[in-house]
């Protein structure tokens, strides 16, 4: 299995505060993604990474930013969270941008 | 837009082939995967086809592409208990292009 590790693996919070996920690897992959699971939705792209402090948008980075300070690093926040934000979240890495994508083991998000 | 279509269930006997379809819009599909998700984990890459292929086989699975019907199908021969999961159907259009994903269909085994 690829080296990804994301933390935490389950949280609940409230709406209205920051909430930071983490998602770290060990492979030296250049390309980083975040993706929400929704049921009904399927994967959705949030952001994605192509190098260090190189982000771009994906398909519903409304109320997400991200940073990338470190190769190894890629943070996810919600800088007011709320309950549409309620989900499974998955960081995944690739060496080739897009193509066969590693996933790492999801965080779970409630927001009451 | 580009658009992933498949089943959201398939229930099958143990010891029987599971075939999970899916139907892609997108005609400039270069690549199409199917990825593997277990009860709380993540996704896993199980194989790819290229669009200049009709058929490729790994062990138990088979992968099938109809490019003209924009078809593509995963049969796991022999199913097994441990091929419970979620599968995913994706495309992209490109080798560096964005990944589109299906909402994967939930295979459950009977005994």
């Amino acid at each position: 299995d690829a080296g990804i590790t994301q933390s935490p693996r389950h949280k609940v919070t409230e709406t209205g505060t920051p909430v930071t996920l983490r998602c770290h690897q060990t492979e030296n992959h250049r390309y980083m993604y975040w993706y929400r699971q929704d049921p009904g939705h399927g994967l959705r792209l949030i952001h994605y990474s192509y190098g260090v402090k190189d982000t771009d948008k994906g398909e519903v980075s409304d109320g997400y930013s991200v940073s990338r300070s470190k190769t190894e690093d890629f943070l996810l926040t919600l800088e007011s969270a709320t309950s549409s934000q309620t989900s499974v979240y998955f960081c995944a890495i690739s060496d080739i941008r897009y193509n066969e994508q590693f996933f790492g083991p999801g965080t779970r998000l409630t927001v009451l | 837009g580009e658009d992933v279509e498949q089943s959201l269930f398939l229930s099958v006997r143990e010891g029987d082939s599971s075939v999970i379809n899916c139907t892609y819009t997108d005609s400039s599909s270069t690549y199409l995967y199917w990825y593997k998700q277990e009860p709380g984990a993540g996704l896993q890459l199980l194989t790819y086809i290229f669009s200049n292929m009709d058929m490729k086989q790994d062990q138990r699975l088979t992968v099938l592409l109809n490019k003209k019907d924009k078809h593509l199908s995963l049969r796991i021969a022999d199913t097994q208990t441990g091929d419970s999961a979620i599968y995913f159907c994706a495309e992209s259009a490109h080798r560096d292009d964005k990944i589109i994903f299906g909402k994967g269909t939930r295979l459950h085994i009977l005994p």
